[in-house]
């Protein structure tokens, strides 16, 4: 079944530690691949996305993921983390002929100062 | 470009009520998506429209739901006879609807918070 798995539900990092969110996916071909976050009254933003080319894909707000085909994964990084990154992070694949996107259960990050 | 916007930000009603929520697009966008998120869960998708042609419908969508983008701009998201499990968050997104999918970002909206009483 075609699924994305996102092991960690909750994650606490302090402010100004690097930041890893793990993503798993199960897709029968290469996958479009997404990251979200997600604030509290706000709509889903794109932090980046992964079609093809360079594994290591550069996003918005200092955020980059690295695909590994033989890991099945795309894990989120940030090597510095601002209190204001405190939120919920979504995985996500395109599927149904690009026209839908399948999210995993996100992660939510809260960040001590 | 004024983002999508969604309305209402939140719905209260009661068990067997209609409720209809409307999402309005960033403008010249062509597709229009509507998930639905539960409490603990990520985003499941619900149906999508090229223009007015509602082209695919998920299973989670039982036949008290009906959405409708007449015209091709905005869309309404129906829901007859509200039930408890319909209580979630009502998210709407918007595409270029190229076909290179590749630079086809979907962009949502807030949301609508339902809660059935």
């Amino acid at each position: 079944a075609q699924s994305v798995t996102q092991p960690d539900i909750h994650i606490t990092v302090s402010e100004g530690a690097s930041l890893e969110l793990r993503c798993n996916y199960s897709y029968g071909a290469t996958p479009y691949l997404f990251w979200y976050v997600q604030s509290p009254g706000q709509g889903l933003q794109l932090l980046l996305k992964y079609f093809s080319g360079d594994t290591l894909v550069q996003g918005i707000k200092g955020f980059e993921a690295e695909f590994k085909r033989s890991q099945s994964s795309f894990n989120l990084r940030k090597p510095s983390v601002h209190w204001s990154d405190a939120a919920e992070y979504f995985c996500a694949f395109l599927t149904g002929g690009g026209n839908k996107l399948t999210f995993g259960t996100g992660t939510q990050l809260k960040v001590e100062l | 470009d004024t983002g999508v916007s969604q309305n209402p930000r939140h719905k209260i009603t009661k068990r067997g009520q209609n409720v209809t929520f409307r999402c309005d697009p960033i403008s010249e966008h062509n597709r229009l998506y509507w998930y639905r998120q539960t409490l603990g869960q990520g985003p499941e998708f619900l149906t999508y429209f090229q223009n007015e042609a509602q082209l695919e419908k998920s299973r989670l969508l039982s036949d008290r739901f009906s959405a409708e983008r007449p015209k091709g701009s905005f869309s309404t998201l129906e829901i007859q006879r509200t039930e408890q499990g319909d209580s979630a968050m009502y998210l709407c997104a918007s595409s270029l609807g190229l076909a290179a999918i590749s630079t086809d970002t979907q962009y949502f909206g807030p949301g609508t918070r339902l809660t059935v009483l």
